[in-house]
């Protein structure tokens, strides 16, 4: 099965950028998506087909993804930003496809 | 305005078969294109997808978890149920049903319930 391999933490001081990676084997030939999620709230959609942003969400928030792996980038970061995050794609080279979630990050505001 | 909500038991003994069910409101699981994935989360770890169906009927499932697992839809109680049967402790987790809508031919999730909590437990 397709494996994501997220850092555990990043740490990043108010109005700094934040970089949060995503590994995977020829990642850059899928679609990512990262997810925001805090303390006790379902996750939320921050960045849909490497680069995209829902409705709603900040510009602060952009993606990029080639070779073996995917960035999600946090501009400005503020206070608010402190939350898990998690990559995710949809896998379709096996039999049957299914949808595989990365590890997760922590990103800890200073 | 597109919800979605998490119903079933709290608690459950190992051994026992979970049901539970989504029930959202503002699209239709009969929308081509239009799915539903069941996802969970063990406290404090990451998220774990369990299963997806579509507007078609057609049902995808965990590797891992395959043979445990059952995803079905009621269209016209705008509801979708998972039943996961053999639960033992390890099956702890907090299960979110989400949505995948007909523009993410790649499967993004655009919209969550708000989870709920199963423990597993004699």
């Amino acid at each position: 099965s397709y494996v994501l391999t997220q850092p555990p933490s990043v740490s990043v001081a108010p109005g700094k950028t934040a970089r949060i990676t995503c590994g995977g084997n020829n990642i850059g030939s899928k679609s990512v998506h990262w997810y925001q999620q805090k303390p006790g709230q379902a996750p939320v959609l921050v960045v849909y087909d490497d680069s995209d942003r829902p409705s709603g969400i900040p510009e602060r928030f952009s993606g990029s993804n080639s070779g073996n792996t995917a960035t999600l980038t946090i501009s400005r970061v503020e206070a608010g930003d402190e939350a898990d995050y998690y990559c995710q794609v949809w896998d379709s080279s096996s039999d049957h496809p299914y949808w595989v979630f990365g590890g997760g990050t922590k990103l800890t505001v200073l | 305005q597109v919800t979605l909500r998490e119903s079933g038991p709290a608690l459950v003994k190992p051994t026992q078969t979970l049901t539970l069910t989504c029930t959202f409101s503002g699209f239709s699981l009969s929308t081509s294109g239009m799915c539903v994935s069941w996802i969970r989360q063990p406290p404090g770890k990451a998220l774990e997808w369990l299963a997806l169906i579509d507007w078609d009927d057609d049902k995808y499932y965990s590797t891992s978890l395959k043979t445990r697992l059952t995803i079905s839809k009621d269209t016209s109680k705008n509801q979708v149920v998972l039943t996961m049967t053999n639960m033992d402790p390890v099956d702890t987790a907090t299960y979110y049903c989400a949505r995948t809508p007909p523009v993410a031919g790649t499967g993004w999730f655009d919209y969550w319930g708000q989870g709920t909590l199963v423990t597993v437990s004699s």
